[in-house]
């Protein structure tokens, strides 16, 4: 398995809708887990952190699967502006460096 | 406010040229690296430093070179520029190993 799996999308979907990406990932012993947000041409941003019991801010929500090895990121009421490639994100590389999956493409139409 | 801040953000250069990018922050991280940013690859990871003095190869380390005198700074030298390295290159700082990493805005590197 590859350290970092994403579906690449991409994700097309109207305003309001519910959108859930999921990235699976190979480290047993990863301990931080994120969230990346990236616009075309620009740096990615950190959208936000994965907590182990789960975690909410506003209209998105992020799981944290141990067992299974997944994490995952829900988007309620789809906003245009949530156009973006979403990064998964984990520590686990060489003394603990971030490792990056290629990120999920999601497009929100009108 | 605290930031990190690239130079050039675009850049064309020959075969064999020497190219040093420019990556320069001011939250006094210690952490700082250096990826590129290819289609189909995601984000790789060229070199890292932990502090002044310290760098450590990535991923994709050939070609490349960093050095690190002073906290704020860590430039990336391509000592002989090749094609296969046309590529959007991204800095990155943080302050420790579970927190947020912050990313400057880019380079954008040909190489013809």
């Amino acid at each position: 398995r590859k350290e970092v799996e994403q579906d690449p999308g991409p994700f097309n979907v109207p305003e309001g809708a519910t959108v859930a990406f999921n990235c699976t990932y190979s480290n047993s012993a990863s301990q931080s887990f994120f969230w990346y947000r990236q616009d075309c041409r620009k740096e990615p941003k950190l959208l936000m952190s994965v907590y182990s019991s789960g975690n909410e801010d506003g209209r998105f929500t992020a799981q944290l699967n141990r067992a299974s090895q997944y994490i995952s990121l829900l988007i309620r009421d789809s906003k245009l502006s949530d156009s973006a490639t979403y990064l998964c994100v984990l520590n686990g590389g060489s003394q603990g460096n971030l490792i990056f999956g290629k990120g999920t493409k999601l497009s929100v139409k009108p | 406010d605290a930031e990190i801040t690239q130079s050039p953000r675009h850049k064309i250069t020959e075969t064999g040229r020497q190219v040093t990018l420019a990556c320069h922050q001011t939250w006094n991280h210690n952490n700082m690296f250096w990826y590129r940013q290819d289609l189909g690859h995601g984000l790789r990871l060229i070199h890292y430093s932990y502090g002044v003095h310290d760098t450590n190869k990535g991923e994709v380390s050939d070609g490349y070179s960093v050095s690190r005198s002073n906290t704020e700074d860590l430039p990336l030298t391509l000592e002989s520029a090749a094609s296969s390295q046309t590529s959007v290159y991204f800095c990155a700082s943080r302050e420790g190993l579970a927190t947020e990493q912050f990313f400057g805005p880019g380079t954008r590197l040909t190489v013809l």
